[in-house]
């Protein structure tokens, strides 16, 4: 079963605009990963984030976590058509290997 | 360097038939991974091996599923006596694993796409 959810489900937006997305998860976990996934196509890795962070970044992307809240956010800045996909978070809890993904987020940007 | 392949990319059988993916991947990983997605959701995962052993199996792998990796190198998943509820992406992933705490990355393949008529 899935771990969590994405917020939202779907987000439309113009190039050049930002994109929030939003995972929420269940459980304490090792690290939170961002996957992003075209489609009928395998997942890209875009980023992890540990237990242990708070913030990371990487090119045009930004990743949040609060483990408080059980929560984390990924910001694409200045986004362009080619970004259109959808993003899964997946967590890992502390002790298993395996990905928990979450439902996803289909991001359309628009030209 | 090449990633994780996965062969076939598409797969149509009917109902009651068996079908064998292959999964290859990444030449230095030790642990390879079988996830299922269907269609609008996020991968599930069914399996995992390190090296030749197979570690974790979900509820999902029912009795109709194996998965092998006899050498540690490439992996095969079968499903026996397909139902229209098997029709999914099935995704292979490969990693190095473990370094100390800190989990390495997993590398997906493609996929290959199931119809069951």
């Amino acid at each position: 079963s899935q771990q969590g959810e994405e917020d939202p489900q779907a987000l439309s937006i113009q190039e050049g605009e930002n994109a929030t997305m939003n995972c929420s998860y269940k459980t304490s976990i090792n690290n939170l990963q961002w996957y992003r996934q075209n489609s009928g196509r395998g997942l890209v890795h875009l980023i992890l984030i540990r237990s242990n962070e708070r913030e990371k970044h990487s090119g045009r992307l930004r990743v949040t976590l609060d483990t408080s809240k059980k929560s984390s956010s990924l910001l694409i800045t200045a986004s362009r058509a080619a970004d259109t996909a959808s993003y899964f978070c997946a967590t890992v809890r502390e002790g298993t290997d395996k990905l928990i993904f979450g439902t996803g987020t289909r991001l359309q940007v628009f030209p | 360097d090449t990633g994780v392949s996965q062969d076939p990319r598409h797969k149509i059988t009917k109902r009651g038939q068996n079908v064998t993916f292959r999964c290859d991947p990444i030449s230095e990983h030790n642990r390879l991974y079988w996830y299922r997605q269907t269609l609008g959701q996020g991968p599930e995962f069914l399996t995992y091996f390190q090296n030749e052993a197979q570690l974790e199996k979900s509820r999902l792998l029912s009795d109709r599923f194996s998965a092998e990796r006899p050498k540690g190198s490439f992996s095969t998943l079968e499903i026996q006596r397909t139902e229209q509820g098997d029709s999914a992406m099935y995704l292979c992933a490969s990693s190095r694993g473990w370094t100390g705490r800190n989990q390495e990355t997993q590398y997906f393949g493609p996929g290959t796409r199931l119809l069951v008529l």
